[in-house]
């Protein structure tokens, strides 16, 4: 069976960090490219960063540009994404999403993180 | 950037009903918009990609239409699990970007 498993989230203080992993199995991860995705309590979906199936390209929202780096292990079939300079804003369940074509068709079930002193 | 306005932004049914769901796109972006399907406290879950196809184990009373800028999901007869909230999204250019999403609600 396809499954991502997301960790990692927590209460922060803003202005920290935290690294979110989202373990893979059931699939050749090698092969795809993975998203983050977050969405903030009560709101919509919005796209983070994304990263090859090799690990040689990344994308990222502007709104969390310099602030977040996403990589990957091949090796562990896991995705990562550090989170730096957290700010209130970025309060929300973070889901990895494993990308088919365009769209994506595998998510996890999201890992919290919340922002607040 | 890609922008998907999605309309209505609520639609209240009844089940049995059948459900019209609208995305628009600031931009052609082919065929390539997928539509996912959101629970509370739940995973999105892909119902069509590519415009068109549905994703596996999705219902064939799910179908999508379209191309270019306008599509459609349209669900031929409301079953009560499926009341959620759904939404559009692209990745034709990047940012992938999400519609602010559909609730259909039970009237």
């Amino acid at each position: 069976e396809v499954q991502l498993l997301e960790s990692g989230g927590g209460l922060v203080q803003p202005g920290g960090s935290l690294r979110l992993s989202c373990a893979a199995s059931g699939f050749n991860f090698n092969n795809y490219a993975i998203h983050w995705v977050r969405q903030a309590p009560g709101k919509g979906l919005e796209w983070v960063s994304a990263i090859s199936g090799d690990g040689d390209r990344a994308y990222y929202a502007d709104s969390v540009k310099g602030r977040f780096t996403i990589s990957r292990d091949n090796s562990k079939y896991t995705l990562y994404l550090q989170v730096s300079s957290l700010r209130a804003d970025d309060t929300a369940v973070y889901y990895c999403a494993k990308e088919k074509g365009y769209s994506l068709d595998v998510w996890g079930q999201g890992t919290t993180v919340t922002v607040s002193s | 950037e890609v922008v998907l306005t999605q309309s209505p932004a609520t639609l209240s049914l009844s089940p049995g009903d059948r459900a019209t769901l609208s995305c628009k796109a600031s931009q052609t972006i082919s065929r390539y918009l997928a539509w996912f399907q959101q629970k509370p406290g739940q995973a999105p879950r892909l119902v069509i990609y590519d415009a068109s196809d549905r994703a596996t184990g999705i219902p064939d009373r799910f179908s999508g239409s379209g191309s270019g800028t306008d599509f459609t999901l349209t669900i031929s007869s409301l079953a009560p699990e499926d009341f959620a909230v759904y939404y559009c999204q692209q990745r034709v250019n990047w940012p992938l970007t999400f519609g602010g999403g559909t609730k259909v609600e039970i009237k």
